[in-house]
């Protein structure tokens, strides 16, 4: 039973236009969450975080949200690059949990066209 | 910069044969990871460790055995491979924290034949 799902498997954007990925989660114990992008061949790698007492986090070009109430959180690339186009994923944790409990959703391929 | 590295980029294995994948972190982390990554499931929790000896089931840790002698080194162990362990397999360390990120290995493309 899948704990966090990605449920759009990919997105295609035009380069200049917003990027708006998506997760949802079962747990309330949830109280962290990442997100990774993964280029093929490659390991994935961090890009932005976000943590409960917070509902908003910015980095450069990547916002993630999270709105705890709908226990839905999403990543805003603006504006969206050639670059970005990767596989994108998302990571669930609770601090209250043992380490083993991070749950990674199936992932995102966003492809972003010139 | 972190580095996490994988013994081997690609490898074939023939059905029923012994399979080693050695992962190896050089910042220090406590916790290592194995994941295995197949197209529409994304990343699957093979086996982690918190600590040298230690190591905990994840979610598929059927056909699977760890060994964490080091703690910079931690190996997956196929006793007996089978067509169904084909995939990517990903290592990955964090250090012990909360909010904290994990650090992944470029991946072993496994086949088994």
């Amino acid at each position: 039973d899948q704990q966090v799902k990605q449920n759009s498997p990919s997105l295609s954007v035009q380069e200049g236009r917003i990027s708006i990925l998506n997760c949802d989660y079962t747990n309330s114990m949830f109280d962290y969450f990442l997100w990774y992008k993964k280029y093929p061949a490659e390991g994935p790698t961090f890009l932005i975080s976000i943590s409960s007492i917070k509902d908003k986090n910015e980095d450069g070009r990547f916002t993630v949200f999270l709105n705890k109430s709908a226990k839905h959180l999403s990543l805003h690339i603006v504006p969206s690059q050639p670059g970005d186009s990767a596989v994108y994923f998302c990571e669930a944790g609770g601090r209250g949990s043992t380490l083993g409990r991070l749950y990674f959703g199936r992932g995102t391929q966003l492809t972003v066209w010139p | 910069d972190v580095k996490v590295t994988q013994s081997s980029r690609y490898l074939v294995k023939r059905t029923g044969e012994k399979v080693f994948l050695e992962c190896v972190q050089d910042m220090d982390h406590e916790n290592m990871f194995w994941y295995r990554q197949d197209p529409g499931l994304g990343l699957r929790l093979i086996y982690f460790s918190y600590d040298v000896k230690m190591k905990e089931k994840g979610d598929i840790p059927e056909g699977y055995s760890v060994s964490r002698e080091k703690k910079e080194r931690f190996s997956l162990i196929l006793e007996s491979a089978s067509t169904n362990q084909t995939s990517m397999y990903l290592c990955a360390s964090s250090p012990t924290g909360g909010l904290v990120e994990q650090y992944f290995g470029p991946g072993t493309r496994l086949t088994v034949t």
